[in-house]
C-alpha cells in the first residue's frame, strides 16, 4: 500500500491567519489526490480533488497544490468553522485508497 | 437531495455476525461506487473497499479482504457491509461514501462527495 504521511500531526492558528498543511506520498501519485475536512461526530467533508480543484461549494479561501510525491493544502483567511481535522488520500493506487493520519486544526 | 442514509448503531458480542446497510437517494444508484470506510475513534480513516452497484463488482483492500463482505441490492438501492465473525478489533464507525464521479473503476482524480452519517460498531464481551 501506499503510505501517505501529513504533518504536522496538530497546529493552532487565529481567525484570518494563512494555514498549510502538508501531505506526502510514499511514491509518486501524479496528482490523485484529495482533501477532506472532518469535525467531531461527523462525516469527513470532500474539499479538493485531483491536488487543486475545488469541490462544489467550498469556499474559494481554500486551495491545493502538489503533485508526484509532495502536496500541500492551504487555507487563507482562516475561519472559526474552519477548525477540526483534515485528511489527504490518494485515489492512485487500487485497491486501497489510504488516508494520511490526519491533521487536527484548532482555532484559537 | 443526494444523500446516504446508514442503519443505525450496533452492540455486538465476539464471534457474532452483523450486516450494516446504507441506503442511497437522490441519484442513479447504479451509475456510482459506493465504498466502505472505517473510522476507530480518535484515530485517521482506513480504506475497506468497494462496490459497483451497475454489476455488484468488489474490491477490498489487503487489510480487509477475508474480514468482510461488501454488498449491494440494486432494488432497494442499498448497499451492505457484513462480518460472520466479529472480533473486539472491528470495533468502530463505519461509514458508506459515493465516489464523485460515475463509473466503474475507483482509481483516478475523484473523492468520495457524498458521505453517510456512519455506524457505529462495538464489538464487546
Amino acid at each position: 500500500d501506499i503510505q501517505m504521511t501529513q504533518f504536522p500531526a496538530s497546529l493552532s492558528a487565529s481567525v484570518g491567519d494563512r494555514v498549510s498543511i502538508s501531505c506526502r506520498a510514499s511514491q509518486t501519485i501524479s496528482s490523485y489526490l484529495n482533501w477532506y475536512h472532518q469535525k467531531p461526530g461527523k462525516a469527513p467533508k470532500l474539499l479538493i480533488r485531483a491536488a487543486s480543484s475545488l469541490h462544489t461549494g467550498v469556499p474559494s479561501r481554500f486551495s491545493g497544490s502538489g503533485s508526484g510525491t509532495e502536496f500541500t493544502l492551504t487555507i487563507n483567511g482562516l475561519q472559526p468553522e474552519d477548525s477540526g481535522t483534515y485528511f489527504c488520500q490518494q485515489t492512485y493506487s487500487d485497491p486501497s485508497y489510504t488516508f494520511g493520519q490526519g491533521t487536527k486544526l484548532e482555532i484559537k | 437531495e443526494v444523500q446516504l442514509v446508514q442503519s443505525g448503531a450496533e452492540v455486538k458480542k465476539p464471534g457474532e455476525s452483523l450486516r450494516i446497510s446504507c441506503k442511497a437517494s437522490g441519484y442513479l444508484f447504479n451509475s456510482y461506487i459506493i465504498a466502505w470506510v472505517r473510522q476507530v475513534p480518535g484515530k485517521g480513516l482506513e480504506w475497506m473497499g468497494t462496490v459497483f452497484p451497475g454489476d455488484s463488482t468488489t474490491t477490498y483492500s489487503q487489510s480487509f479482504q477475508g474480514q468482510v463482505t461488501i454488498s449491494v441490492d440494486k432494488a432497494v438501492t442499498t448497499a451492505y457491509l457484513q462480518w460472520s465473525n466479529l472480533g473486539a478489533s472491528d470495533s468502530g464507525i463505519y461509514y458508506c461514501a459515493r465516489r464523485s464521479l460515475p463509473g466503474s473503476t475507483f482509481r483516478g482524480r475523484y473523492g468520495l462527495d457524498v458521505w453517510g452519517q456512519g455506524t457505529t460498531v462495538t464489538v464487546s464481551s
